[in-house]
């Protein structure tokens, strides 16, 4: 089965410029997970998905950073205006219905960078 | 609040000798817990996880972990290290008790060199 897509996997930016991220999870997973990466940590949660609704987005930035799932499958996550300290890796994952110690499998990321 | 601790930044071991990178964690509940490794510019990808039973949980690739109750940890173990688990390691945790949701709280993350 194809795992987690997203795209783009590398994006350089000015500062203040916006920037979007996709996610495509894998099929039949209805849980969502946007975690952030910065150098030499452990990724941290931006916000959960159940299906199309937004359960978790406590950690998330909102002065900036926006989410969306309309169809309860693909996701994009926006930056407006990025920020120097913005520059990290963008890590999409997803879990089965099952149950909530399933596993996440991970997407390879997107590596932003913010000049 | 939950947390997981990585204590070493990076371990180094020879081909062939055994492994062990070691995690704590710090739960109001019961933990449920995780390994995961990441290779240079790809995702991370699961190794084991420990819900309930025993104690020794194996997963993938040859690793095996060791839950312990009573010293709070979950570390990482294989007898016989491969250059190609030369990777970053993370640990992760979910508190059994938190209904907030599922996510993950993972370690800052130890980089296993193996040497030949």
């Amino acid at each position: 089965e194809a795992g987690v897509v997203q795209s783009p996997r590398y994006k350089i930016i000015e500062k203040k410029q916006p920037v979007a991220f996709w996610c495509n999870p894998i099929s039949g997973h209805n849980t969502l997970y946007w975690y952030l990466q910065n150098l030499g940590q452990g990724p941290e949660l931006l916000i959960r998905y159940e299906n199309e609704e937004a359960v978790d987005d406590s950690q998330l930035p909102k002065d900036r950073f926006s989410a969306e799932r309309l169809k309860g499958v693909d996701s994009t996550l926006k930056i407006q205006p990025a920020e120097l300290g913005d520059s990290a890796v963008y890590l999409c994952a997803s879990s089965s219905p099952s149950g909530p110690y399933n596993e996440q499998f991970f997407g390879p990321g997107t590596r932003l960078t913010v000049l | 609040a939950q947390s997981v601790a990585q204590p070493e930044d990076q371990v180094n071991v020879a081909e062939g000798n055994p492994l062990t990178v070691k995690c704590t964690y710090s739960v109001s509940g019961n933990p449920y817990l995780f390994w995961y490794v990441q290779y240079p510019n790809r995702g991370l990808q699961f190794l084991l996880k420990y819900i309930t039973g025993d104690n020794l949980v194996k997963g993938s690739y040859g690793f095996e972990a060791e839950f312990n109750k009573s010293q709070t940890s979950f570390h990482l173990k294989k007898p016989s290290a491969l250059v190609s688990d030369s990777a970053l390691y993370f640990c992760a945790v979910r508190d059994s008790f938190n209904q907030a949701g599922t996510a993950l709280i993972f370690g800052k993350g130890t980089t296993l060199s193996v040497s030949s």
